[in-house]
C-alpha cells in the first residue's frame, strides 16, 4: 500500500493562497491521489482527486508532481469557512481508504 | 446521489451499558459500507466494513461489533461500553465501480462513555 506523508499543522491568512504538500513517494502508477478535509464535528468531505495531470475544481487545485511522489492541494484564497484537517489518502486497498493525521489548517483573519 | 442518515447525534452512556448506533443510505445499491472511529484529537480508525449482506470484516479486536441486516443498513453494537469506547463515529459508503469518486461520510455520533 502507498504511504502518505503530510505537515501536522499550517496556518494562513484569510484571502490569501494556501499550498498543502503530500509525499507519497511509494505510490504506483496507476494509483489516484485523492484529497478529504475534515471540518470541525463533521465527518470528511471528498476535496479533489487526480492521477498525473493538474486539475482544477470548484473547491481547490491539485497540483501533481511530475514524477508523482508528492502532490500540493492549493486553495487559492483561503476563507476561515476553510479550517479544517486535509487528509491526502493514499488509494484503494482492499475495500477500504486509509486516513493518516492529516494537516489541520488554521486560517487567520 | 448517495445520502447517508446517522443517528442518534450525540450519545452519553455509562460504562457497562449496551451500544447500538444505526447507519442507513439511501439513492444506491449493492454499496460498501464503512464504520470508522476518530478518538479525540486523533485522526480516523477503521473498524468495519462491509460488501454485502451479512458480510463483515473487521480491522480492530475490540468489544465492538457491526452487523448488515439490509443492503442499505449498517449498525454497530456493543454489550458493554468501556470508557475507551468515546469518539466520534462515522458510517461511510462507497459504490463498487465509482471508487475514484470517493467516500461519502455520515454526519456522526458522538459518543461519550461515562
Amino acid at each position: 500500500d502507498a504511504k502518505t506523508t503530510q505537515p501536522n499543522s499550517m496556518e494562513s491568512n484569510e484571502e490569501e493562497p494556501v499550498h498543502l504538500p503530500c509525499n507519497h513517494s511509494t505510490i504506483s502508477g496507476t494509483d489516484y491521489i485523492h484529497w478529504y478535509r475534515q471540518l470541525p464535528s463533521q465527518g470528511p468531505e471528498y476535496v479533489i482527486h487526480g492521477l498525473t495531470s493538474n486539475v482544477n475544481n470548484r473547491m481547490a487545485s491539485l497540483a501533481i508532481a511530475e514524477d508523482r511522489k508528492s502532490s500540493t492541494l492549493i486553495l487559492h484564497r483561503a476563507t476561515l469557512r476553510d479550517a479544517a484537517v486535509y487528509y491526502c489518502i493514499p488509494p484503494y486497498n482492499n475495500n477500504d481508504m486509509r486516513f493518516g493525521a492529516g494537516t489541520r489548517l488554521t486560517v487567520k483573519p | 446521489s448517495q445520502t447517508i442518515h446517522q443517528w442518534p447525534a450525540t450519545l452519553v452512556q455509562p460504562v457497562g451499558s449496551p451500544l447500538s448506533l444505526e447507519c442507513t443510505v439511501e439513492g444506491t445499491s449493492n454499496p460498501n459500507l464503512y464504520w470508522y472511529r476518530q478518538a479525540a484529537g486523533r485522526g480516523l480508525q477503521l473498524l468495519f466494513y462491509s460488501v454485502g449482506i451479512g458480510q463483515i470484516s473487521s480491522e480492530v479486536p475490540q468489544n465492538l461489533s457491526a452487523s448488515r441486516p439490509q443492503d442499505r443498513q449498517f449498525i454497530l453494537s456493543s454489550k458493554k461500553l468501556l470508557l475507551s469506547d468515546s469518539g466520534f463515529y462515522l458510517c461511510a459508503v462507497d459504490q463498487p465501480g465509482q471508487g475514484i469518486y470517493g467516500y461519502t461520510f455520515g454526519s456522526g455520533t458522538r459518543l461519550t462513555v461515562v
